[in-house]
């Protein structure tokens, strides 16, 4: 059963630091893009990042390249999810997922999230 | 950036009856749109991809259409377990969600 499971989620300081991980099983890891979507409360989702599993490649929406990193530990079937200088905005439940196949670019499935919340 | 927009933002609803949901991109995006399902405290749930597959194991009273800019997510007739919020998102240019239609029991 494919599975993946999200942490390091908790309270910070505005301008402070958070890496969640996203643990995976039951599918060969280093074959698949895993990403990073947020749903702030109230709001709807949005993409934050996301890595290829060929090549490794880190992908990261042009208005948080320089706050957010995001990379991977194949040996540890791990994906990392940098975040620094966080903003009350980023207050959020922070998902990650699996993309459906090799090569495809749909998110299939998703783990249940951690909760990240940034106040002082 | 391109920008989904989805309608209506709420549907009020019966089971047993059909929902139609609309999904319109701000510009072309051929067929790579998917829609995902939503519950409280779940995880979303991919149920269709390229505009009109249906994702394993999704029911077929689900299905998608369109293509380009205008889209649409038809529940044929609504069980209990569908009354959630569904988003549209591409993948032709980054990635974008829409903002979600809720589907609500009436």
């Amino acid at each position: 059963e494919v599975q993946l499971l999200e942490s390091g989620g908790g309270l910070v300081q505005p301008g402070g630091s958070l890496r969640l991980s996203c643990v995976a099983s039951g599918f060969p890891f280093d074959n698949y893009d895993i990403n990073w979507v947020r749903q702030a409360p109230g709001k709807g989702l949005e993409w934050v990042a996301g890595i290829s599993g060929i090549g490794t490649i880190p992908y990261i929406p042009d208005s948080e390249k320089g706050r957010f990193s995001i990379s991977r530990d194949n040996s540890k079937n791990t994906v990392y999810f940098q975040m620094n200088n966080l903003r009350a905005e980023d207050t959020a439940v922070y998902f990650c997922s699996k993309t459906l196949s090799v090569g495809s670019h749909w998110f299939d499935p998703w783990g249940q999230g951690t909760l990240v919340t940034v106040s002082s | 950036e391109i920008v989904l927009t989805q309608s209506p933002a709420a549907l009020s609803l019966s089971p047993g009856e059909r929902a139609t949901l609309s999904c319109r991109a701000s510009q072309s995006v051929s067929s790579l749109l998917a829609w995902f399902q939503h519950k409280p405290g779940q995880a979303p749930r991919l149920l269709i991809y390229d505009a009109s597959n249906r994702a394993t194991g999704i029911p077929t009273r689900f299905s998608g259409s369109g293509s380009g800019t205008d889209f649409t997510l038809t529940i044929s007739s609504l069980e209990p377990e569908d009354f959630a919020v569904y988003y549209c998102q591409q993948r032709s240019d980054w990635v974008t969600f829409g903002g979600g239609t809720k589907v609500e029991m009436k």
